[in-house]
């Protein structure tokens, strides 16, 4: 079966940096994106990832390991407004999404 | 305006009742879609259409219908309507980007609960 692991929930401070982990096993692999989701709120896109290697934009960055099913989204700089659901999603040889279940960021002061 | 509009927001409504979930976009996307979301899960595909003669089951379809009305109109129905249907649901659309990513822009949510 297709399979997206993430951590469920993490807690970080105001001002570090955060990593956050996503694994993957899928029937193909046609790239792989990160959405932010505030609670109540529609999920907004933030990365894509097709190739291996890091993918930076302003305080977010998203790296991907073809070769070991992975990605993961880092947060440098945390704010309060960074407190969200983070969806990891990969798009699998029919083109078709795989969402995982998200996790969870608390940012603390 | 939003650019992609759900409607109702949040709706109960009894076990046995037909609903619809209605879903408008001026994005000018051709391809739409229905998802829900349901706590510890990720999002479920129920259906997909790439434009108005194309429809699609998703990963979740039983107990749903949907009707694609034009390019910006696509309306999910659950014809009779049962508790585990209760969930957040969300359309979205899609375009392809230039480097292949197909990035889905999400309306805010129907709430439903079936009681």
């Amino acid at each position: 079966g297709q399979n997206i692991d993430q951590p469920t929930e993490m807690t970080a401070t105001e001002g570090a940096i955060v990593q956050i982990n996503c694994t993957y096993q899928t029937s193909g692999f046609n790239g792989l994106f990160w959405y932010q989701q505030h609670a109540g709120e529609a999920p907004t896109f933030l990365s894509y990832n097709v190739l291996d290697g890091l993918e930076e934009k302003g305080r977010f960055s998203s790296f991907l390991s073809r070769s070991k099913g992975y990605s993961y989204l880092l947060l440098k700089e945390l704010q309060m407004k960074d407190s969200a659901s983070y969806l990891c999603a990969v798009r699998d040889s029919n083109y078709q999404l795989i969402w995982g279940a998200g996790t969870k960021l608390i940012i603390k002061p | 305006d939003a650019d992609v509009t759900q409607t109702p927001r949040n709706r109960i409504t009894k076990t046995g009742k037909r609903i619809m979930l209605e879903c408008s976009q001026t994005k000018g996307h051709d391809r739409m879609y229905w998802y829900r979301q349901d706590p510890g899960l990720g999002l479920r595909l129920i259906y997909y259409s790439f434009d108005v003669k194309d429809i699609n089951k998703g990963e979740i379809s039983d107990g749903y219908s949907v009707s694609r009305q034009a390019q910006a109109k696509f309306s999910l129905s659950l014809e009779s309507a049962i508790p585990n249907q209760t969930a957040l649901y969300f359309c979205a659309t899609s375009d392809l980007r230039g480097d292949g990513a197909n990035v889905l822009t999400f309306g805010a949510g129907s709430r439903l609960t079936v009681l």
